[in-house]
Protein backbone atom coordinates (compact mmCIF):
# COMPACT_ATOMS: atom_id res chain seq x y z
CA UNK A 1 0.00 0.00 0.00
CA UNK A 2 1.21 3.40 -0.67
CA UNK A 3 1.95 5.81 2.25
CA UNK A 4 -0.04 8.83 0.56
CA UNK A 5 -3.08 8.06 -2.52
CA UNK A 6 -4.72 10.24 -4.11
CA UNK A 7 -7.32 9.27 -6.98
CA UNK A 8 -5.40 10.58 -10.23
CA UNK A 9 -8.34 12.07 -12.46
CA UNK A 10 -8.63 14.32 -14.30
CA UNK A 11 -11.68 15.72 -12.30
CA UNK A 12 -13.91 17.87 -15.47
CA UNK A 13 -15.57 20.37 -13.57
CA UNK A 14 -17.32 23.65 -15.02
CA UNK A 15 -16.81 26.81 -14.08
CA UNK A 16 -18.51 27.64 -10.90
CA UNK A 17 -18.73 24.33 -9.64
CA UNK A 18 -17.62 22.83 -6.56
CA UNK A 19 -14.91 20.25 -6.39
CA UNK A 20 -13.58 18.15 -3.60
CA UNK A 21 -10.33 16.01 -3.34
CA UNK A 22 -9.50 13.14 -0.93
CA UNK A 23 -5.90 12.13 0.51
CA UNK A 24 -5.61 8.74 2.43
CA UNK A 25 -2.06 7.79 4.19
CA UNK A 26 -1.26 4.85 5.54
CA UNK A 27 1.15 6.00 8.92
CA UNK A 28 -1.01 7.08 11.95
CA UNK A 29 2.24 9.11 13.06
CA UNK A 30 2.12 11.43 10.45
CA UNK A 31 2.02 14.75 11.93
CA UNK A 32 2.03 17.64 9.36
CA UNK A 33 -0.27 17.68 6.22
CA UNK A 34 0.13 20.11 3.43
CA UNK A 35 -1.80 20.24 -0.16
CA UNK A 36 0.36 21.88 -3.22
CA UNK A 37 -0.39 23.13 -6.45
CA UNK A 38 1.51 22.13 -9.96
CA UNK A 39 0.73 23.78 -13.42
CA UNK A 40 1.70 21.74 -16.16
CA UNK A 41 5.74 21.78 -16.55
CA UNK A 42 6.72 23.81 -13.02
CA UNK A 43 7.16 23.29 -10.17
CA UNK A 44 4.74 22.46 -6.87
CA UNK A 45 3.86 25.51 -5.03
CA UNK A 46 2.31 25.42 -1.52
CA UNK A 47 -1.32 26.06 -1.23
CA UNK A 48 -2.12 25.60 1.91
CA UNK A 49 -0.99 23.61 5.56
CA UNK A 50 -3.82 21.64 6.48
CA UNK A 51 -4.64 22.11 10.26
CA UNK A 52 -6.31 19.88 12.86
CA UNK A 53 -9.02 22.22 13.27
CA UNK A 54 -9.23 22.73 9.07
CA UNK A 55 -8.36 25.57 7.93
CA UNK A 56 -9.82 27.92 5.11
CA UNK A 57 -8.44 30.57 2.17
CA UNK A 58 -10.82 32.05 0.18
CA UNK A 59 -12.61 29.68 -2.36
CA UNK A 60 -10.33 26.69 -0.69
CA UNK A 61 -10.97 24.90 2.36
CA UNK A 62 -8.80 21.84 3.95
CA UNK A 63 -9.95 19.28 6.62
CA UNK A 64 -7.84 16.56 7.96
CA UNK A 65 -9.38 13.13 9.55
CA UNK A 66 -6.87 11.81 11.75
CA UNK A 67 -9.84 8.68 12.53
CA UNK A 68 -10.13 7.79 9.22
CA UNK A 69 -6.55 8.91 7.79
CA UNK A 70 -7.00 11.23 5.22
CA UNK A 71 -7.28 15.21 4.16
CA UNK A 72 -9.07 16.18 2.34
CA UNK A 73 -9.27 19.75 0.07
CA UNK A 74 -12.30 21.71 -1.31
CA UNK A 75 -12.54 24.08 -4.22
CA UNK A 76 -15.81 26.36 -4.25
CA UNK A 77 -16.73 28.81 -7.14
CA UNK A 78 -14.04 27.07 -9.63
CA UNK A 79 -12.32 29.03 -11.80
CA UNK A 80 -10.20 28.45 -15.46
CA UNK A 81 -7.25 29.04 -13.37
CA UNK A 82 -7.71 26.58 -10.78
CA UNK A 83 -6.69 23.60 -13.12
CA UNK A 84 -3.66 22.07 -12.47
CA UNK A 85 -2.53 18.95 -10.37
CA UNK A 86 -3.39 19.13 -6.92
CA UNK A 87 -0.38 17.55 -4.68
CA UNK A 88 -1.25 15.69 -1.29
CA UNK A 89 1.99 15.78 1.23
CA UNK A 90 2.72 13.94 4.34
CA UNK A 91 5.41 14.52 6.88
CA UNK A 92 6.01 11.86 9.97
CA UNK A 93 7.62 13.15 13.12
CA UNK A 94 11.29 12.15 13.63
CA UNK A 95 12.07 11.75 10.07
CA UNK A 96 12.85 14.47 7.24
CA UNK A 97 11.40 12.83 4.96
CA UNK A 98 7.75 14.69 2.79
CA UNK A 99 5.79 12.16 1.51
CA UNK A 100 3.99 13.24 -1.69
CA UNK A 101 1.17 11.78 -3.74
CA UNK A 102 0.87 11.41 -7.16
CA UNK A 103 -1.47 14.51 -7.77
CA UNK A 104 -4.92 14.72 -8.86
CA UNK A 105 -5.83 16.18 -11.74
CA UNK A 106 -8.23 19.03 -12.31
CA UNK A 107 -9.45 20.67 -15.48
CA UNK A 108 -12.51 23.45 -15.06
CA UNK A 109 -13.73 23.90 -18.49
CA UNK A 110 -15.81 27.24 -19.71
CA UNK B 1 9.73 35.13 -0.71
CA UNK B 2 12.33 32.15 -0.41
CA UNK B 3 14.22 31.77 -3.96
CA UNK B 4 14.97 28.30 -4.95
CA UNK B 5 17.51 28.20 -8.18
CA UNK B 6 18.30 25.49 -10.41
CA UNK B 7 21.46 25.84 -12.66
CA UNK B 8 19.60 24.95 -16.01
CA UNK B 9 15.68 24.66 -17.02
CA UNK B 10 16.56 22.04 -19.95
CA UNK B 11 19.87 19.74 -20.47
CA UNK B 12 20.48 16.95 -22.83
CA UNK B 13 23.24 14.66 -21.87
CA UNK B 14 25.09 11.59 -23.31
CA UNK B 15 24.93 7.78 -22.14
CA UNK B 16 28.15 7.65 -19.49
CA UNK B 17 28.47 11.49 -19.20
CA UNK B 18 29.21 12.75 -15.48
CA UNK B 19 26.54 15.57 -14.79
CA UNK B 20 25.73 18.26 -12.31
CA UNK B 21 22.60 20.04 -11.43
CA UNK B 22 23.40 23.07 -8.70
CA UNK B 23 20.45 24.18 -6.75
CA UNK B 24 20.81 27.89 -4.49
CA UNK B 25 18.60 28.85 -2.05
CA UNK B 26 18.45 32.27 -0.77
CA UNK B 27 16.83 32.06 2.80
CA UNK B 28 19.25 30.21 5.21
CA UNK B 29 17.16 26.91 5.26
CA UNK B 30 18.75 23.86 7.28
CA UNK B 31 17.25 21.70 5.13
CA UNK B 32 18.05 20.97 0.93
CA UNK B 33 16.50 18.03 -1.44
CA UNK B 34 16.39 16.72 -4.20
CA UNK B 35 13.57 14.67 -6.01
CA UNK B 36 12.90 13.47 -9.47
CA UNK B 37 9.32 13.31 -10.55
CA UNK B 38 8.30 10.75 -13.20
CA UNK B 39 4.80 10.60 -14.77
CA UNK B 40 2.49 8.15 -12.74
CA UNK B 41 5.21 7.77 -10.33
CA UNK B 42 5.10 11.22 -8.72
CA UNK B 43 7.93 12.87 -6.73
CA UNK B 44 10.48 10.81 -5.42
CA UNK B 45 13.17 11.17 -2.98
CA UNK B 46 16.72 10.91 -4.20
CA UNK B 47 19.16 12.71 -1.50
CA UNK B 48 18.26 15.40 1.27
CA UNK B 49 20.84 17.42 3.26
CA UNK B 50 19.61 18.78 6.95
CA UNK B 51 23.47 20.49 7.65
CA UNK B 52 26.46 21.50 5.68
CA UNK B 53 28.52 18.66 4.71
CA UNK B 54 25.52 16.65 6.06
CA UNK B 55 23.49 13.89 3.67
CA UNK B 56 21.47 11.27 3.80
CA UNK B 57 20.07 8.62 1.27
CA UNK B 58 16.65 8.77 -0.01
CA UNK B 59 14.13 6.63 -1.69
CA UNK B 60 16.23 6.25 -5.12
CA UNK B 61 19.77 7.28 -4.20
CA UNK B 62 21.23 4.57 -6.98
CA UNK B 63 23.26 6.01 -9.53
CA UNK B 64 23.18 9.67 -7.93
CA UNK B 65 25.61 11.28 -5.18
CA UNK B 66 25.07 15.06 -3.75
CA UNK B 67 27.48 18.12 -2.48
CA UNK B 68 26.87 20.15 0.55
CA UNK B 69 30.09 22.56 0.95
CA UNK B 70 27.67 25.60 1.55
CA UNK B 71 24.37 26.00 3.07
CA UNK B 72 22.89 27.85 0.45
CA UNK B 73 24.11 25.24 -1.95
CA UNK B 74 23.12 22.04 -2.78
CA UNK B 75 24.24 19.66 -5.88
CA UNK B 76 23.35 16.74 -7.18
CA UNK B 77 25.72 14.50 -9.14
CA UNK B 78 24.95 11.98 -11.80
CA UNK B 79 28.34 9.83 -11.80
CA UNK B 80 27.57 8.21 -15.14
CA UNK B 81 23.95 9.22 -16.70
CA UNK B 82 22.23 7.22 -18.28
CA UNK B 83 18.72 6.72 -19.98
CA UNK B 84 16.46 5.67 -17.16
CA UNK B 85 17.65 8.92 -15.36
CA UNK B 86 15.87 11.18 -17.85
CA UNK B 87 13.34 12.96 -15.96
CA UNK B 88 12.15 15.88 -14.53
CA UNK B 89 14.79 17.17 -11.13
CA UNK B 90 13.27 19.25 -8.42
CA UNK B 91 15.25 20.97 -5.93
CA UNK B 92 13.66 21.71 -2.40
CA UNK B 93 14.28 23.81 0.78
CA UNK B 94 12.58 24.24 3.98
CA UNK B 95 13.32 25.87 7.14
CA UNK B 96 14.41 23.14 9.53
CA UNK B 97 11.48 20.88 10.66
CA UNK B 98 9.39 18.72 8.54
CA UNK B 99 5.80 21.36 10.05
CA UNK B 100 7.80 23.95 7.59
CA UNK B 101 6.76 24.08 4.33
CA UNK B 102 8.92 22.81 1.45
CA UNK B 103 10.11 25.69 -1.38
CA UNK B 104 11.05 24.63 -5.09
CA UNK B 105 13.55 25.41 -7.33
CA UNK B 106 11.63 25.45 -11.04
CA UNK B 107 13.31 22.33 -11.80
CA UNK B 108 15.77 21.06 -14.50
CA UNK B 109 14.60 18.44 -17.51
CA UNK B 110 17.36 15.99 -17.86
CA UNK B 111 17.23 13.94 -21.44
CA UNK B 112 19.70 11.53 -21.91
CA UNK B 113 20.22 10.21 -24.73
Amino acid sequence: RKEVEQDPGPFNVPEGATVAFNCTYSNSASQSFFWYRQDCRKEPKLLMSVYSSGNEDGRFTAQLNRASQYISLLIRDSKLSDSATYLCVVTTSGTYKYIFGTGTRLKVLA
Amino acid sequence: DVKVTQSSRYLVKRTGEKVFLECVQDMDHENMFWYRQDPGLGLRLIYFSYDVKMKEKGDIPEGYSVSREKKERFSLILESASTNQTSMYLCASSLQTTGDTQYFGPGTRLTVL
